[in-house]
């Protein structure tokens, strides 16, 4: 079946630091990605997102990659704010099945201090 | 920004009360989901729906029970309350023609 494999936690940065979260994912076909994001006390953002191999995703300077060959999403982000601390999820979807749920990862917390 | 409200946001509440948890999006989604986050962060899907009238129980078997009268409308409801359902209670929806889930704030639930 499928599933997402993200590190675990937590990562503690500098600000400024450069940050990468590792996703890699099993599935069938040929799946939607995403990298969602939750501030404490709050629901799930959508951060960024890929519908399709080497396609980037993109948003508040966080980047991911969609590689098709090495199975992965990988989050990285140049230089982390104090602001930017919170609980990041790796997802994915199932293109063929419109109507199922997203499958999540486990989380990753990251916590930035000034 | 997603128009999707969950209430109550906290709720403390005693053993054996009936409780429910309310969700409701404007966006006319046909599609909604609840998430059971533990306090480790993992998500896991305890109910769904496909539209008005369809309900399904996720991977995470919940004594909870759901219903689909309205679009817009799912709300969640625990007959007797009980310790063990203590967590965080997540509200999705999406569109047909999407596969970008769009989340409430949650509802905290603690059962004393």
């Amino acid at each position: 079946g499928n599933s997402v494999t993200q590190m675990e936690g937590p990562v503690t940065l500098s600000e400024e630091a450069f940050l990468t979260i590792n996703c890699t994912y099993t599935a069938t076909g040929y799946p939607s990605l995403f990298w969602y994001v939750q501030y404490p006390g709050e629901g799930l953002q959508l951060l960024l997102k890929a519908t399709k191999a080497d396609d980037k995703g993109s948003n508040k300077g966080f980047e991911a990659t969609y590689r098709k060959e090495t199975t992965s999403f990988h989050l990285e982000k140049g230089s982390v704010q104090v602001s930017d601390s919170a609980v990041y999820f790796c997802a994915l979807s199932d293109p063929s099945k419109a109507g199922t749920a997203l499958i999540f990862g486990k989380g990753t917390t990251l916590s930035v201090s000034s | 920004e997603a128009d999707i409200y969950q209430t109550p946001r906290y709720l403390v509440i005693g053993t054996g009360k009936k409780i429910t948890l309310e969700c409701s999006q404007t966006m006319g989604h046909d599609k909604m989901y609840w998430y059971q986050q533990d306090p480790g962060m993992e998500l896991h899907l305890i109910h769904y729906s496909y539209g008005v009238n369809s309900t399904e129980k996720g991977d995470l078997s919940s004594e909870s029970t759901v219903s689909r009268i309205r679009t817009e409308h799912f709300p969640l409801t625990l007959e007797s309350a009980r310790p063990s359902h203590t967590s965080q209670y997540l509200c999705a929806s999406k569109g047909w023609d999407s596969y970008e889930q769009y989340f409430g704030p949650g509802t905290r639930l603690t059962v004393t």
